[in-house]
């Protein structure tokens, strides 16, 4: 089992530009969730996931989407990027609600100019 | 905004002694867990103990859990270099289902 893939691992954008991170995992887990990591701030939770077809916010989702059409794969996409978002982005995913541990993608690194 | 405050920030150690990290929370919790992330990758989940546990071993690592203070700490006994990294506490709520992570200490170990 690969765990959880990100891709890509480090990314450079303008300001301005949307793109979108793309997350997979072959575990059959039903909670996704994405993360964002500054410095000296841990992680914060942008979105999550309980299951195919249902997305929610986590603590700090402004100028993020999510969807999640399959099991496997919770992208995220930065619709028009800005410098404040600059930061490194992990996806995780557990078996479900209620049961532990999550895994975590190694990440990807993000600038915005 | 962060459930979890840990002490201290970094810690420097030498091969071989003891590391103790500490990790405070402010409300009340289903359970609490340790992660370990290398620097460049992904967390690595350590040891999960629940609310009605005051203490958990898992090889090396000792975690104790005091509800009273809302309190948690992490015990990283004869070092090795290969421990070095970044630990995080999180918590999870009750009735929360997400996770809240702390700041991170970030452990040195010099050989």
């Amino acid at each position: 089992n690969a765990g959880v893939t990100q891709t890509p691992k480090f990314q450079v954008l303008k300001t301005g530009q949307s793109m979108t991170l793309q997350c997979a995992q072959d575990m059959n887990h039903e909670y996704m969730s994405w993360y964002r990591q500054d410095p000296g701030m841990g992680l914060r939770l942008i979105h999550y996931s309980v299951g195919a077809g249902i997305t929610d916010q986590g603590e700090v989702p402004n100028g993020y989407n999510v969807s999640r059409s399959t099991t496997e794969d919770f992208p995220l996409r930065l619709l028009s990027a800005a410098p404040s978002q600059t930061s490194v982005y992990f996806c995780a995913s557990r078996a479900r609600q209620g049961l532990w541990p999550q895994h975590f993608g190694d990440g990807t690194r993000l600038s915005i100019l | 905004s962060q459930q979890g405050e840990e002490d201290p920030q970094a810690l420097s150690i030498q091969e071989g002694e003891n590391a103790t990290m500490n990790c405070s929370y402010k409300t009340s919790i289903n359970n609490l867990q340790w992660y370990r992330q290398n620097s460049g990758r992904g967390l690595v989940h350590l040891i999960l103990i629940r609310s009605n546990e005051r203490e958990k071993h898992s090889g090396r690592l000792r975690v104790t859990l005091d509800t009273s203070k809302k309190s948690s700490s992490l015990l990283i006994t004869a070092s090795r270099a290969a421990d070095t990294a970044s630990y995080f506490c999180a918590t999870e709520g009750q009735g929360a289902q997400k996770l809240v992570f702390g700041q991170g200490t970030r452990l040195t170990i010099n050989p």
